[in-house]
């Protein structure tokens, strides 16, 4: 199975600042099939990001991914105050599909 | 729009079968090359892949799951479902049932207490 290990677990910023948040690999992810997810409390995830790189239908250009094989990026330019939540990365390249432990994007 | 809701029993006994239900509405479940997953998530922690099937009707299962686990596909209903058996507390959880990541329902919690 691969595992997925996100950093850090929780980034403190304030509104406007850049976020750069980790998904790192056991072995090497498939055809970079690896998303990224936002989840507000008590709702669903969203899909942010699929294929590493290619923004999910609606995502604003401030959502930004990119690596491959076993070292993945999640950015956000300027933090907006929607975007403080958790952030998921998957692997849906085979089975079993995985899930990292997420990190928080708190307020400063 | 594509949409999915989750239905079922909130509260299960330990030992007993959690059953869940997905209904998908606009669109067919049996369009589209897609996959139809279940995942879950206990208060507080993160996300939990239980499984998926394809509308061809094969399936693949987490492997820490998979021997009391069963998804199945009604292509008729557009509903696909979710038997777990043996719950124990471990099992209490928000469960979410998704269309690949794109499309995920608002989520239904299962609650294993007697």
């Amino acid at each position: 199975d691969i595992v997925l290990t996100q950093s850090p677990g929780t980034l403190s910023l304030s509104p406007g600042e850049r976020a750069t948040l980790s998904c790192r690999a056991s072995q090497s992810v498939t055809s970079s099939s690896l998303a990224w997810y936002h989840q507000a409390p008590g709702q669903a995830p969203r899909l942010l990001i699929y294929g590493a790189s290619t923004r999910a239908t609606g995502i604003p250009d401030r959502f930004s991914g990119s690596g491959s094989g076993t070292d993945f990026t999640l950015t956000i330019s300027r933090l907006e105050p929607e975007d403080f939540a958790v952030y998921y990365c998957q692997h849906y390249g085979s089975s079993p599909l995985t899930f990292g432990g997420g990190t928080k994007v708190e307020i400063k | 729009q594509v949409q999915l809701q989750e239905s079922g029993p909130g509260l299960v006994k330990p030992s007993q079968t959690l059953s869940l239900t997905c209904t998908v509405s606009g669109g067919s479940i049996s369009s589209g090359n897609y996959y139809w997953n279940w995942v879950r998530q206990p208060a507080g922690r993160g996300l939990e892949w239980i499984g998926r099937i394809y509308t061809s009707g094969s399936t693949d299962y987490n492997p820490s799951l998979k021997s009391r686990v069963t998804i199945s596909i009604d292509t008729s209903k557009n509903q696909f479902s979710l038997r777990l058996n043996s719950v124990t507390a471990a099992d209490t959880a928000v469960y979410y049932c998704a269309r690949r990541g794109e499309y995920w329902g608002q989520g239904a919690l299962v609650t294993v207490s007697s």
